[in-house]
């Protein structure tokens, strides 16, 4: 069975600072791996995903992520962080090909921004 | 994007009552919906999925007679608690793939309190 293991639970970073979220997943074939951002009163939104390809992939509101296959990892960063970019967010594995499969989600980093 | 909408997005109901969330995909057909369920501060778990036209298929340890699945339309899926309890507040969300693109939307969420 996949598994998704995100080990910082919060992270304070200040304005203008880079950040980096980890994230490492445990799946027996060719991963599925998505970032989803998560605001309070909002549902979860989609930032990027990597299928295969390019592993360097990037995503909307100026986010990246690297897939390493050797590490197990999927680690999210953006250059420079804005305020409103505090949220929750959670690393995701899919199970199985194409959209309808199976999410398993990670515990979630909560990003606090100070200014 | 598309646009997944849920309702009622809070709900307050006695111990013993049952309670409809509905999850409807707003501009897209989605033959599957998946219902998820957060505990504060905690991870999305996947209770099941919702299959148009078939029964729904829970994961491991859910009840499928407490945790009612209907999906009753392209666009609408049902998830009825039944007979609450206070152990079943939480936050219920839902989510649907895109035929068009290679992601889900997820509906902002239902948060149940059961007294």
């Amino acid at each position: 069975a996949q598994s998704v293991t995100q080990p910082d639970i919060h992270i304070t970073v200040s304005e203008g600072a880079s950040l980096e979220l980890r994230c490492n997943y445990s799946y027996g074939a060719t991963p599925y791996l998505f970032w989803y951002v998560q605001s309070p009163g909002q549902g979860l939104q989609l930032l990027l995903k990597y299928f295969s390809g390019d592993t360097l992939v990037q995503g909307i509101k100026g986010f990246e992520a690297e897939f390493k296959r050797s590490q197990s990892s999927f680690n999210l960063r953006k250059p420079s962080v804005h305020w409103s970019d505090a949220a929750e967010y959670f690393c995701a594995v899919g199970a199985g090909t194409g959209t309808a499969s199976k999410l398993t989600f990670g515990t979630g980093t909560r990003l606090q921004v100070t200014l | 994007g598309a646009v997944v909408s849920q309702h009622p997005s809070w709900v307050i109901c006695k111990s013993g009552t049952s309670v409809k969330i509905e999850c409807r995909s707003l501009d897209f057909q989605a033959t599957t919906m998946f219902w998820y369920r957060q505990f504060p501060k905690q991870s999305l778990m996947l209770m099941a999925t919702s299959n148009e036209g078939s029964k729904a298929t829970y994961e491991q340890g859910v009840e499928k007679d407490k945790f009612l699945i209907n999906h009753a339309s392209l666009t609408l899926s049902t998830l009825t608690v039944t007979s609450a309890h206070p152990e079943d507040s939480s936050f219920y969300i839902c989510s649907a793939p895109s035929g068009t693109s290679d992601s889900q939307y997820f509906g902002p969420g239902t948060r149940l309190t059961v007294l």
